[in-house]
């Protein structure tokens, strides 16, 4: 079975350009998030869609970053205008719950990441 | 806020020593991972500890929880070079679904 896949996993682009990270989440998952590592820092939710739905985007740095779901099968993560401080690692995971023994379980899968670097 | 911190973040060790990351959380916690990663890889999942006195092992590797403490340990038994990696620990909030993250500890094993 075939694990959460990210694309393109290099892209260098300059300040102010746009970018679109792409993310294909393991089949049949319904549970999407992002996450990000900016250089020397910890890895940091972004946001959570449960299907096309978006459950939680607290995460989100501010509105340069636009995620969508459509059909809820992969996502896109789009930053414009890209700014320097947005270099880093973007990573993707998807989850599916199910239940067992009366818990609630959730295990996140993640992808290689994306690494964004903005000149 | 949930944090989570982790220390030391780099971990330079010998082959056949024995080595400890530790993992502190801030508030409660319903479970908490520990993950690798490779350069340019996914983060795998190591261990999920669930509940206090949790302790998981595989191969090399012992992970450990103590709610009261908000403390886990990840223990490196002998190390050996193919444990070379980064490791995160993560904390999944009760009743959430967002993996909050330590800062990751690079670990290189030298021969």
């Amino acid at each position: 079975e075939a694990g959460v896949t990210q694309f393109p996993s290099h892209s260098v682009i300059e300040k102010g350009q746009t970018v679109t990270l792409r993310c294909d989440p393991i089949s049949g998952h319904d549970n999407l998030y992002w996450y990000r590592r900016v250089m020397g820092k910890e890895i940091k939710f972004l946001l959570h869609f449960v299907k096309e739905s978006k459950q939680d985007e607290s995460g989100m740095p501010n509105n340069r970053f636009l995620a969508e779901r459509t059909g809820g099968t992969y996502s896109t993560l789009k930053v414009q205008p890209a700014e320097l401080e947005d270099s880093g690692v973007y990573f993707c995971a998807s989850s599916q719950e199910f239940r067992l023994a009366g818990g609630r379980y959730n295990e996140q899968f993640f992808g290689p990441g994306t690494r964004l670097t903005v000149l | 806020e949930l944090k989570v911190e982790q220390n030391p973040l780099f971990l330079s060790m010998q082959e056949g020593k024995n080595y400890t990351i530790y993992c502190n959380y801030s508030t409660t916690s319903d479970r908490l991972y520990w993950y690798r990663q490779d350069p340019g890889k996914s983060l795998e999942s190591l261990f999920v500890l669930l509940s206090n006195g949790a302790v998981k092992q595989e191969g090399r590797l012992m992970a450990s929880l103590d709610t009261k403490a908000r403390l886990s340990t990840l223990h490196i038994t002998a190390a050996v070079h193919d444990l070379s990696a980064t490791y995160f620990c993560a904390a999944l909030k009760a009743a959430g679904n967002k993996l909050t993250f330590g800062g990751g500890t690079r670990v290189l094993v030298k021969p």
